[in-house]
């Protein structure tokens, strides 16, 4: 089945320790986007990529920063984890812009 | 920017019972998108409803753009439909606004 899978599914760091999450998708989807989800709370958008076009939320902390290496992966670097990062990282894709978004199962982030 | 508000905010039924979730915007808007967030965390997107009537076995979604506001439809609940759903709306870029949510736990 055509989908898309975050690895890891759960991720430990320490306060300050760089960090990586992963993403790919095999609905060759034009769109990879990435959202920060807090405790009862929506899905905050963080940045997408319209093919390797990235595109930056303005609140976006710099402390965040993204690759798309290629059509089917998208990473997400945490330079200097907070407390204040640790979340749900939810990875979704779309065809295009302005269309049904597939969300991938999340990865949960925990800063000690 | 356009608000998006969901109601209620909570709601317990037991299973087998019917349920309506609203979601309202404030302004026009592109698309409209529900979805369902299961107890473990996972996005499931339901409807893709910019207006009218759309049905996916017992869920429906209708959605009145014209008055600004779409239902979710849930009948014969059972307990795997428990867990977040949300109203999203996209009005004149490719950014989602999202509602607050809809908490709803199906008893057994």
């Amino acid at each position: 089945d055509a989908m898309v899978i975050q690895n890891p599914r759960y991720q430990v760091t320490q306060f300050g320790k760089p960090v990586t999450l992963s993403c790919s998708q095999t609905l060759n989807h034009n769109v990879m986007y990435w959202y920060q989800q807090k405790s009862s709370q929506a899905p905050k958008l963080l940045f997408h990529y319209y093919d390797k076009d990235f595109n930056n939320e303005a609140d976006t902390p710099d402390n965040f920063q993204s690759r798309r290496p290629n059509t089917s992966f998208c990473f997400l670097d945490i330079r200097s984890p907070g407390l204040g990062d640790a979340a749900m990282y939810l990875c979704a894709t779309s065809r295009d812009r302005v269309e049904t978004q597939y969300f991938g199962p999340g990865t949960r982030l925990l800063v000690l | 920017g356009i608000q998006v508000e969901q109601s209620p905010p909570d709601l317990i039924l037991q299973e087998g019972a019917n349920s309506t979730l609203r979601c309202n915007f404030s302004d026009s808007v592109n698309n409209l998108q529900w979805f369902h967030q299961n107890p473990w965390g996972q996005l499931i997107n339901l409807f893709y409803i910019p207006s009218g009537t759309k049905q996916n076995g017992r869920l429906s979604a209708t959605t009145v753009a014209t008055e600004r506001y779409s239902l979710l439809y849930i009948s014969s609940s059972q307990t795997t439909d428990s867990g977040v759903y949300f109203c999203a709306v996209e009005r004149s870029n490719y950014q989602l606004i999202w509602g607050a949510g809809t908490k709803l736990i199906i008893k057994p």
